[in-house]
């Protein structure tokens, strides 16, 4: 099945404490990107990367790392998460940069 | 970054009435993309435009790229219960999506 998997789906951490957002597709598909939601924001790109080792940054990329060593993985990094990194965050993939985006399901992140 | 404005932020409607929301860029776009998000869920494609002036149906739902390449609308009609969640307009270009509109149907 044709799918977007992110893990985990709920996360609760402290501040300043280093976490990993994984994200996996096996679409084979080139672009990914990461991006958070918040109420009345809608949907904000974090980082996208249209191929391997290729990444750039999205509107809201401040407080985050990524890195794109293979196709299928696209991990989020936070490497000292603070409050207003609380947030959803949704993870997706496409054939092509303006192509259909599949979305993980989203990973709840709550940091106090 | 791009700045997708999207209308109205929220309805709340009886069942069986029809819906519709907008969505204005302050830029042209070649392609518009239209999303739902379920409850607890990412957001999945609805449908897709890719040529000014163009109206596509889905079912129940219609949509269309503006003449200006600027905006797009999506239609529902005689909504029902499942048609409660999220929808988002979206660009091309990195996705560059919309604010949303909050959808509660009232049974």
């Amino acid at each position: 099945e044709a799918q977007v998997t992110q893990n985990p789906r709920y996360l609760i951490t402290v501040t300043g404490k280093k976490l990993t957002v994984t994200c996996s597709q096996n679409m084979n598909h080139e672009y990914m990107s990461w991006y958070r939601q918040d109420p009345g924001l809608g949907l904000r790109q974090i980082y996208y990367s249209m191929n391997v080792e290729v990444t750039d940054k999205g509107d809201v990329p401040e407080g985050y790392k990524v890195s794109r060593k293979e196709k299928r993985n696209f991990p989020l990094i936070l490497e000292s998460p603070s409050p207003n990194q609380t947030s959803l965050y949704f993870c997706a993939s496409s054939l092509r940069g303006g192509g259909q985006a599949f979305f993980g399901q989203g990973t709840r992140l709550t940091v106090v | 970054g791009q700045q997708l404005n999207q209308s109205p932020q929220s309805m709340f409607i009886q069942e069986g009435e029809d819906v519709s929301m907008n969505c204005t860029s302050s830029s042209i776009f070649n392609t518009w993309l239209w999303y739902k998000q379920d409850p607890g869920e990412g957001p999945v494609l609805l449908i897709a435009l890719y040529k000014a002036g163009e109206l596509t149906s889905n079912g129940r739902l219609t949509a269309q790229f503006g003449i200006t390449r600027k905006d797009s609308f999506l239609n529902i009609s005689a909504s029902i219960p499942s048609d409660v969640g999220i929808y988002f307009c979206a660009g091309r270009n990195q996705f560059y999506f919309g604010t949303g509109t909050s959808l509660t149907v009232i049974p």
